[in-house]
């Protein structure tokens, strides 16, 4: 199948740290992608995994362990404008290119 | 331009009517790709064109659903006898058809059937 589960909603604080986790089913994977998407815009490209370990790019962080078909986005000092919807997406090796996404995390920051 | 643009940015239509949705890709890429997103929830893929034709169009929901790429890099998704259903935001997002292959996606087009 092709389930891919993410939390619904999560709350935050301003200048927090933040962990937004996603499952996925195992078979025939071939790469994990997350996204940001602010409400009523393009989603946007944050982290790509497609081994094990830990991804950092700045404030932002992905984790994927495989084996365990979970992955992680670690967002640190949060700010305001990190209020958005963070999407997971998996490829897999039997599908060619198209990605398969979970339904999303909404994320409010509060000050 | 830098990014992925798509027309209308929205367009809304009577039910039974015939749209069409315009994406032009980030200029060089040779992969695109047309999804939908209802609200709420992730894109859901619908096609992915490599150059010209169709690589992979599974996620076409039946065939009222066309799309067409005639010459390699503004593609055109049309949809035929619209129905309330097919409202939601229809988003394209174009890649450099590589190995590691990260798609970049234009604002939509949000689709409202009455």
């Amino acid at each position: 199948g092709q389930n891919i589960d993410q939390p619904t909603e999560m709350t935050a604080t301003e200048g927090a740290i933040v962990q937004i986790n996603c499952t996925y089913q195992t078979s025939g994977f071939n790469g994990l992608f997350w996204y940001q998407q602010h409400a009523g815009e393009a989603p946007t490209f944050l982290s790509y995994n497609v081994l094990d370990g830990l991804e950092e790019k700045g404030r932002f962080s992905s984790f994927l362990s495989r084996s365990k078909g979970y992955s992680y986005l670690l967002l640190k000092e949060l700010q305001m404008k990190d209020s958005a919807s963070y999407l997971c997406a998996v490829k897999r090796l039997s599908s060619a290119r198209q990605l398969t996404f979970g339904s999303g995390t909404q994320l409010t920051v509060l000050p | 331009g830098a990014g992925v643009s798509q027309t209308p940015s929205n367009k809304v239509t009577e039910k039974g009517k015939y749209v069409e949705l315009r994406c032009d890709p980030i200029s060089g890429h040779t992969a695109l790709y047309w999804y939908r997103q209802s609200l709420g929830q992730g894109p859901e893929f619908l096609i992915y064109f490599q150059g010209t034709g169709a690589a992979d169009d599974s996620g076409l929901p039946n065939d009222r659903f066309f799309a067409v790429r005639p010459e390699g890099s503004v593609s055109t998704l049309k949809i035929q006898r619209t129905e309330r259903g097919d409202s939601a935001v229809y988003l394209c997002a174009s890649s450099k058809g590589q190995a590691v292959d990260t798609q970049y996606f234009g604002p939509g087009t949000r689709l409202t059937v009455l």
